[in-house]
């Protein structure tokens, strides 16, 4: 969808950096989450928030930092990356409770 | 905490046949959520259902919520080669969080 953009794509970087994954959405949309998908696990919550300024973790937080100053952003961070963080993350977002959501198209980690 | 399970994991098919996936939550769950993703792409929402028993059909596909709001099935008729992909069920239960099953990976035999 046209209206929730990740950057970069595709990122490669060395164990131990920080690297900050970027989502954007033009919606509006009160709720943003991360996801990691790594085959044979699905789509794993890593956090998400709310509204801004409120963030919550999900079900795989650890080695992994958010914020949300503004609505319509929310950067992941790695604060010192890990070979097993390599995955692809996506970012998500929806209106409110019960309602569909919108899938990034996501970034393609590797870690050295 | 909440856990989702869809069976199979893989499905082959040939062209043409029927095939259904099961997704089964260890709670009861206020809607459960279809989502497709082709591969290399990302999830794309497909359907949302609410209601005890629900029966939602999309052309080929017919979806299904259990009476007991814990498990739901993915119908598809004659399965054609733009079916292939990823077809993940997610749950929501109390709280803001969508908990995803493993999906069923869909791989279409001309």
């Amino acid at each position: 969808d046209a209206g929730i953009t990740q950057s970069p794509r595709y990122k490669i970087t060395e164990t131990g950096r920080q690297v900050t994954l970027m989502c954007h959405q033009t919606w509006s949309h009160s709720y943003m989450f991360w996801y990691r998908q790594d085959l044979g696990h699905g789509l794993r919550l890593i956090y998400y928030s709310a509204a801004a300024d409120i963030t919550d973790k999900g079900e795989v937080p650890d080695g992994y930092v958010v914020s949300r100053s503004k609505t319509e952003n929310f950067p992941l961070t790695l604060e010192s990356a890990t070979r097993s963080q390599t995955s692809v993350y996506f970012c998500a977002s929806r209106t409110g409770y019960n309602q569909p959501q919108h899938f990034g198209d996501g970034t393609r980690l590797s870690i050295l | 905490g909440q856990q989702v399970m869809q069976i199979p994991q893989y499905q082959h098919v040939q062209e043409g046949e029927d095939f259904t996936t099961y997704c089964n939550s260890s709670t009861t769950l206020s809607n459960i959520q279809w989502y497709k993703q082709r591969p290399g792409g990302h999830p794309v929402f497909l359907i949302q259902l609410v209601k005890s028993g629900e029966v939602k059909k999309q052309k080929r596909l017919t979806f299904q919520f259990g009476e007991a709001k814990k498990n739901s099935s993915l119908h598809i008729t004659a399965t054609q080669t733009t079916d292939v992909g990823t077809y993940f069920c997610a749950g929501q239960a109390a709280g803001n969080k969508l908990t995803f099953g493993g999906g069923t990976r869909v791989l279409v035999k001309p």
